[in-house]
């Protein structure tokens, strides 16, 4: 989906490099996520953010930690990568309708995904 | 506790044959349940959600859900299967609206079409 950005598409790193992946979104959506895909094990939650003010650890957030820089932009770093961060990564949007004072809904708009290794 | 299970990890058809992808949850809310495809080198699109509404839901590309509170079930079914149709398959089960917060994602169904 073209509302939803990451960059890279895919990154290949060393052990012990700070790596940075970015997420944008056009949809104006206020909640962002981000999630790891390993095979057989589905998506598991990192960090998300219901605003540009909260960020909320997910069931995987150890070595990982996020920035949500502006409402359009949430970014996901690894300060230290390690061979087992090796995934793909999602980062998703999803709109809590709280700014037309109507019911949102948890509906997520996944961007296309980043192909990360760590050798 | 939240969680969601995919009963099949890989579900083979055969073209224009009925296709039924199981999930099983457990939720202490009243949970929001998806499915979502995955086709290959793709991310996420969503084909249906139940949000306490009918329990019976139609989502694109002639899939439906039934929601089964009894069973704690909302497995997928398509009547007939197209080629298109192979990919993952993902429920998932979410709570944001409890102190909880949480968004559970199944481990996947791969989802094969055999001519």
């Amino acid at each position: 989906d073209a509302d939803v950005t990451q960059t890279p598409r895919n990154r290949i790193t060393k052990t012990g490099k700070r790596i940075m992946l970015e997420c944008s979104q056009t949809k104006g959506h206020d909640r962002m996520y981000w999630y790891r895909q390993d095979p057989g094990l589905g998506l598991r939650l990192i960090y998300y953010s219901f605003d540009v003010k909260d960020i909320n650890k997910g069931e995987i957030s150890d070595g990982y930690s996020v920035s949500r820089q502006a409402q359009a932009k949430f970014s996901l770093s690894l300060e230290s990568a390690i061979p087992n961060q090796t995934a793909l990564y999602f980062c998703a949007t999803s709109d809590s309708g709280r700014d037309r004072a109507s019911q949102g809904t948890d509906t997520q708009y996944f961007g296309p995904g980043t192909r990360l290794t760590v050798l | 506790a939240q969680s969601v299970t995919q009963l099949d990890s890989h579900v083979s058809v055969s073209e224009g044959t009925p296709v039924l992808l199981r999930c099983n949850y457990s939720s202490s809310y009243s949970p929001s349940l998806f499915w979502y495809v995955q086709h290959p080198n793709k991310g996420l699109q969503l084909l249906l959600k139940y949000t306490s509404a009918a329990t019976l839901v139609k989502g694109i590309n002639g899939f439906e859900a039934e929601f089964k509170k009894s069973e704690t079930s909302f497995h997928l079914t398509k009547p007939s299967a197209h080629m298109s149709d192979a990919a993952e398959y993902f429920c998932v089960v979410s709570d944001l609206a409890s102190s909880a917060s949480k968004i559970i994602f199944g481990s996947g169904t791969r989802l094969s079409i055999r001519p």
